[in-house]
């Protein structure tokens, strides 16, 4: 979306290694940050959130940390899984980014 | 099960044709959504609805009609249908209005094939 940029578009990472996927977005007021994932041929799943007035929030292997002063945040994937490949939206504001094509390389 | 549900899942139609495509949720949701997601991935909103109210009608040819019977229904109708209506269409729905502020639970989409 316009108010949301993503990056990178694709990441290929070795199993067991760590993936970082970054998003900027431009309205202030943008104050809850969701994460989606999206397995081949299904809709898009929530994996994890964070609210502004929080600066980073972790589930297990997947966390999520929130600049709001340089208005950007990131989703961090650690010890990768195959299971892990699948594209990745961030979102504010309703508006979602244009996702990134994560591959897990056994 | 509690979900989104949407049908049909695959859609080949001619051009110019009316088609229609259901969406239900049984999560107790206030508010629905319909997105469309092109070739390259991107998704965009289309329409939104809370309690059967349209609250979000982004730039879409009035060919596309979202018709809201109750809270937990969204279906879109799209008339004279094009080439370039060919994408996958998502339903949706969260709790409380105001996309941005809640997530969203997806259906698992409906993948509508123009020719």
């Amino acid at each position: 979306g316009e108010n949301v940029e993503q990056h990178p578009s694709t990441l290929s990472v070795q199993e067991g290694d760590s993936a970082v996927i970054k998003c900027t977005y431009s309205d202030s007021a943008s104050n809850y940050f969701p994460w989606y994932k999206q397995e081949l041929g299904k809709g898009p799943q929530l994996i994890i959130d964070i609210r502004s007035n929080v600066g980073e929030k972790k589930d297990q292997r997947i966390a999520v940390t929130l600049n709001k002063t340089a208005k950007h945040f990131s989703l961090h994937i650690t010890e990768t899984q195959p299971e892990d490949s699948a594209v990745y939206f961030c979102a504010a504001s309703g508006d979602f980014g244009t996702g990134t094509s994560l591959t897990v390389i056994p | 099960d509690t979900a989104v549900s949407q049908t049909p899942k695959y859609l080949v139609t001619q051009m110019g044709n009316d088609k229609s495509i259901k969406c239900e949720q049984n999560l107790g949701h206030d508010t629905m959504y319909w997105y469309k997601q092109d070739s390259k991935k991107f998704l965009k909103i289309m329409f939104s609805y809370n309690n059967k109210e349209l609250i979000i009608n982004e730039t879409v040819p009035n060919r596309f009609s979202p018709k809201s019977p109750d809270k937990a229904h969204l279906n879109l109708h799209i008339n004279s249908l094009e080439l370039g209506d060919s994408a996958v269409y998502f339903c949706a729905s969260s709790n409380l209005p105001g996309p941005g502020n809640y997530g969203y639970t997806f259906g698992s989409g409906t993948r509508l094939t123009v020719v």
